[in-house]
């Protein structure tokens, strides 16, 4: 089955302590992104990938690192949590971002405390 | 300006009415435009795509307006399995996808 796999689903830490959301897709997709979704403001972009070693900031970079060392795989790292970093977040894939149809994982909620 | 608006709503509709929503965007460049739906806290998933003047799948039309920028959401005869929040996503040849905050439906009995 086509899908994109994020993990976990439910997510509750503390200030400061380094996290890792996982995303993996299984539909060879070049396209990824991250995006988080809070009350009021959308869906907002985190960082997104193109292909392979290829990554690039998006609407909302700032606290977040992520890496694309397999196709398959573009986890997003949390180097020091802060609370206004608690959200929905989002891993997406596609073929391509233009005209191709956006693949979402189911969402990982986060809260920092 | 906003690079893309919508009207949060909720809007209240019962079963079988007709309902139509619209997305203004601000950049004339954008070529191929979505419609998302999502379901609360859930994933979006894609309801529509629009490449030239509309399309029609359904109940559902979406039409464009190009020299209004504007895209709408028309839904016909609502089912209460319509319940849900639709994002509106306009692209204009860059590799991001600017989603629009969301118009809520809610569909009652």
């Amino acid at each position: 089955e086509a899908q994109v796999t994020q993990n976990p689903r439910y997510l509750i830490t503390v200030t400061g302590k380094k996290l890792t959301v996982t995303c993996s897709q299984n539909m060879n997709h070049e396209y990824m992104s991250w995006y988080r979704q809070d009350p009021g403001l959308g869906l907002r972009q985190i960082y997104y990938s193109m292909n392979v070693e290829v990554t690039d900031k998006g609407d909302v970079p700032e606290g977040y690192k992520v890496s694309r060392k397999e196709k398959r795989n573009f986890p997003l790292i949390l180097e020091s949590p802060s609370p206004n970093q608690t959200s929905l977040y989002f891993c997406a894939s596609s073929t391509r971002a233009s005209n191709e149809k956006l693949f979402f994982g189911s969402g990982t909620q986060l809260s920092v405390l | 300006r906003k690079e893309v608006e919508q009207d949060p709503g909720p809007f209240n509709v019962p079963e079988g009415a007709t309902v139509a929503f619209n997305c203004t965007y601000s950049n004339s460049a954008s070529q191929s435009f979505f419609w998302y739906r999502q379901d609360c806290r859930k994933e979006p998933k894609l309801l529509m795509s629009v490449y030239s003047s509309g399309n029609e799948d359904g109940r559902f039309t979406a039409q464009l307006n190009r020299a209004s920028q504007y895209i709408s959401l028309l839904i016909r005869d609502s089912k209460l399995s319509d319940s849900a929040t639709y994002l509106c996503v306009p692209w204009h040849n860059t590799d991001k996808l600017i989603f629009g905050t969301g118009t809520r439906l809610q569909v009652f009995p």
